[in-house]
């Protein structure tokens, strides 16, 4: 899977947008980009992926860079349940997926 | 629609002690699953996976095991706990076929070594 980098962590006032960034510079022309979330003691959900185009889901929205060498992760309103790691993780193949450190977003209220 | 279930929920066990965990999934056929730790405060690590009933993947070398005898159910095995197994053990799924597909994950065994 291409290494993908993440801020370790970010901040957001509640009822507002969060752009979550991801850096996949190695990422192949065939390889999905997969958003997953964790929250407190739970494991990871799915959030979103994508290939080329922008997607947009009743969770988020994602934004891929015309090169794909990057995407943001996009969530409209922030609500405190919001609060949670979010991986970012570049699939190659039909592969387990791989976990990075992801990021770690704290919702103010 | 698809279920995954994972046990015990917790579990304290002594160090030397054999481990069992199971995870069963429903409402599919052929899944590829995972089994993957997360140690205290650090990230997800994957451990094993397998893509059919008998066929198991090692990402790391320890002294955990895994089986899945059947086509819906992954066991992870120890016949002797470390201290540094203690973590939160998530099992995973996902239909595999191709490089979209969404991994689902089981709500989780926190295991605490003594």
């Amino acid at each position: 899977d291409a290494k993908t980098t993440q801020p370790n962590s970010m901040e957001s006032n509640e009822e507002e947008p969060v752009h979550l960034p991801c850096n996949h510079s190695t990422i192949s022309g065939t390889d999905y980009i997969h958003w997953y979330r964790q929250l407190p003691s739970q494991g990871p959900e799915y959030v979103i992926h994508g290939l080329t185009s922008n997607v947009n889901n009743r969770m988020a929205s994602l934004a891929i860079a015309e090169d794909r060498k990057s995407s943001t992760l996009i969530l409209h309103r922030a609500t405190l349940r919001d609060a949670a790691v979010y991986y970012c993780i570049s699939r190659s193949g039909n592969t387990p997926l791989v976990f990075g450190k992801g990021t770690r977003l704290s919702v103010i209220a | 629609s698809q279920t995954i279930h994972q046990w015990p929920a917790t579990l304290v066990q002594p160090v030397g002690s054999p481990l069992s965990l199971e995870c069963t999934v429903e409402g599919t056929s052929n899944p590829n699953l995972y089994w993957y730790r997360q140690a205290a405060g650090r990230g997800l690590q994957l451990l094993f996976y397998s893509v059919g009933i008998g066929q198991i993947s090692s990402e790391v070398p320890q002294n955990l095991s895994a089986s899945r005898p059947q086509d819906r159910q992954f066991i992870l095995s120890s016949k002797k706990l470390l201290l540094s197994d203690s973590g939160f053990y998530l099992c995973a799924w996902n239909p595999g076929q191709t490089k979209k597909e969404t991994q689902y994950f089981g709500p989780g065994t926190r295991l605490l070594v003594l």
